[in-house]
């Protein structure tokens, strides 16, 4: 079974883009999840997705939004890119609920100059 | 406010011995659930062991264990026999609330070496 995947990989934006990452769960699995890694702010969770609608959110500026399609693949945008969003931008998913057993993919590495 | 503080940023351990690592949580919640994640070096973050919180026994996960202290809000992770791919941060993280206003929160994490 493949695992989760992200793309890409790599990206560097300037100030002032937007950007979209993209998310494909692994088969099967319906629920989400998205996080930013930095090292100043450690771990910190945006949203979560179940069947195309947004179940949980955190604490983040309405720059970051994101989406679920009906085969389950998400999409993250964030727009009016700022220096403080340079970070890996993990996505997990699970079959029902970050309740449960998450996995993760690789994630996408943002670097915004 | 929920918080997750792992109060040891890095520890090391030689291979075949003991190690454990400290989470504490606060809470005013009294269903939730909590999570040890580990992240080797420039690999995936898995799952370790989850534990919730109206369980009252320990999870274990082969050599990986927990001590859930739910009245001093502590969850400790205790990993036997350690070995070489052990080495990874690790991170303690909960969730608890209700649905639509949870979040995963994670502690900043302990960076564990294992040393042969």
């Amino acid at each position: 079974k493949a695992g989760v995947t992200q793309t890409p990989r790599y990206l560097i934006k300037t100030r002032g883009q937007q950007v979209t990452l993209s998310c494909s769960p692994i088969s099967g699995h319906r629920s989400v999840s998205w996080y930013q890694q930095t090292p100043g702010q450690g771990l910190q969770f945006l949203f979560e997705y179940f069947s195309e609608t947004q179940r949980n959110k955190g604490n983040f500026p309405g720059r970051f939004s994101g989406r679920q399609f009906s085969n389950s693949r998400s999409e993250m945008n964030v727009s009016t890119l700022e220096l403080g969003d340079s970070a890996l931008y993990l996505c997990a998913s699970s079959l029902f609920s970050f309740y449960y057993e998450q996995y993760f993919g690789p994630g996408t590495r943002l670097t915004v100059t | 406010a929920q918080t997750v503080t792992q109060s040891q940023p890095e520890m090391s351990v030689q291979e075949a011995e003991t190690v454990t690592l400290s989470c504490t949580y606060d809470t005013s919640e009294n269903n939730y659930y909590l999570f040890w994640y580990k992240q080797p070096p420039s690999r995936q973050m898995i799952l370790v062991i989850r534990q919730e919180a109206y369980k009252q026994q320990n999870a274990t996960e082969n050599r990986f264990s927990v001590n859930f202290q739910k009245a001093a809000k502590s969850f400790s992770l205790k990993i036997s026999d350690s070995q070489l791919g052990d080495t990874a941060m690790y991170f303690c993280a909960f969730i608890g609330g209700l649905v639509g206003t949870d979040k995963l929160i994670f502690g900043t994490g302990t960076r564990l070496q294992v040393f042969p």
